[in-house]
Formats: structure tokens, C-alpha cells, sequence
């Protein structure tokens, strides 16, 4: 199975503050890949898919790049409403998720 | 408005079995795969499998390959996830999603809500 590393596991940011979540898969995974948000007690949110595509309705300040066996999750200015998990999913091969990354 | 309607939440025992519901409501059901995530208590998520709503076929995680099955009941549009053998590390929430893109396996955008899970004698 296709392993993917999430960094940092968890980190301390303000509101305003530019926000990198790295995720890196054991094997090259072209641009298959996806980031969720998930708050406390309720299921995740997609954010990007196909590795930079936004889903509709997320916010712009959200933004997905790279390719291959690295990969960034950025929130450019954090809000109040960011506090939260994010995982990565892989979708080459038989789906993964990342450890996530708590952001609070 | 698609909706995933999960049921209710299950105390098992070890070593039996639950199955755990997921009716899709104000969409269409046949052509789009049904994932099971689940999600145990502060840990991280999951892929137990999934299954394309008209099809009879499964596609399961190494993990749990013989141990889960996934079903569907195309006339009730809803989806089915048993698990056996149940220890107490599958205590866990179980999501059921849908696929956002019509006969893959990619992501998905369409959650329902979980059912939890407790396994405990």
C-alpha cells in the first residue's frame, strides 16, 4: 500500500499567519491526490483535489501544489474557522490518508 | 441535495459481527462509489473500502481484506458495510462517503454524518 507522511503533525499558528502542510507518498502518485478538513465531531470537508484543483465553495485562500512524491496544502492568510485537522488521500493505487495535521 | 443517511450507532462485543447502513437520499445512487472510513478515537482516518452503487463487486483495503464486507441494495439506495471478528481496536466512528467522480475510485465529497461503533465485553 501507498504510505503517505504528513509534516508537521501538528502545529501553532495565529490568524493571519501563512499555513505550509507537507505530504509525501512512498511512490510516485502523479497528481492523484486530495486534502480534507475536519473539525471536532464532524466528518471531513474537501478542499483540493487532483492535487491543486479547489473544490467548489472552499475558500480561495486555500491552494493545493506539487506532484509526484511532494505535495503542500497552503493557507495563505489563517482564519479563526481554519482551527482544524487536515489529512491528505491518495488515489493512485487502493486510497490512503495521511496522519494529519492538527492546526491550532 | 444529496444526503448520506447513516444508522444508528452499535455496542458489539468481541468476536461478533456489526453492519452498519448508508442510504443515499436526493441523488443518484448506481453510478458512484460508496467508501467506508472509519476513524478511531483521536486518530487519524481510515479506508476500510468501497463498492459502485450498480455493481456487485468490492474493492477492499489489505487490511481488512476477509474481514469486511461491503454491499449495496440498489432498490433501497443504500450501502452496507459489515465487519467481523470485531476486537476492541475497531472501536471507532465509521463514515460512509460518495465518490465525486461517477464510476472511480478518487475522492470524495459527500460525507455522512458516522456511526460510532463500540466494541467492549
Amino acid at each position: 500500500a501507498i504510505q503517505l507522511t504528513q509534516s508537521p503533525a501538528s502545529l501553532s499558528a495565529s490568524v493571519g499567519d501563512r499555513v505550509n502542510i507537507t505530504c509525501r507518498p512512498s511512490q510516485d502518485i502523479g497528481s492523484d491526490l486530495a486534502w480534507y478538513q475536519q473539525k471536532s465531531g464532524e466528518p471531513p470537508k474537501l478542499l483540493i483535489y487532483d492535487a491543486s484543483s479547489l473544490y467548489s465553495g472552499v475558500p480561495s485562500r486555500f491552494s493545493g501544489s506539487g506532484s509526484g512524491t511532494d505535495f503542500t496544502l497552503t493557507i495563505t492568510s489563517l482564519q479563526p474557522e481554519d482551527f482544524a485537522t487536515y489529512f491528505c488521500q491518495q488515489f493512485e493505487g487502493r486510497t490512503t490518508f495521511g496522519g494529519g495535521t492538527k492546526v491550532e | 441535495q444529496v444526503q448520506l443517511v447513516q444508522s444508528g450507532g452499535e455496542v458489539k462485543t468481541p468476536g461478533s459481527s456489526v453492519k452498519v447502513s448508508c442510504r443515499t437520499s436526493g441523488g443518484t445512487f448506481g453510478k458512484y462509489v460508496i467508501h467506508w472510513v472509519r476513524q478511531a478515537p483521536g486518530q487519524g482516518l481510515e479506508w476500510l473500502g468501497g463498492i459502485i452503487g450498480f455493481a456487485d463487486t468490492a474493492y477492499y483495503a489489505e487490511n481488512f481484506r476477509g474481514r469486511v464486507t461491503i454491499t449495496t441494495d440498489e432498490s433501497l439506495t443504500t450501502a452496507f458495510m459489515e465487519l467481523s471478528s470485531l476486537r476492541s481496536d475497531d472501536t471507532a466512528v465509521y463514515f460512509c462517503a460518495r465518490d465525486a467522480v461517477a464510476e472511480y475510485f478518487y475522492y470524495m465529497d459527500i460525507w455522512g454524518k458516522g456511526t460510532t461503533v463500540v466494541v467492549s465485553s
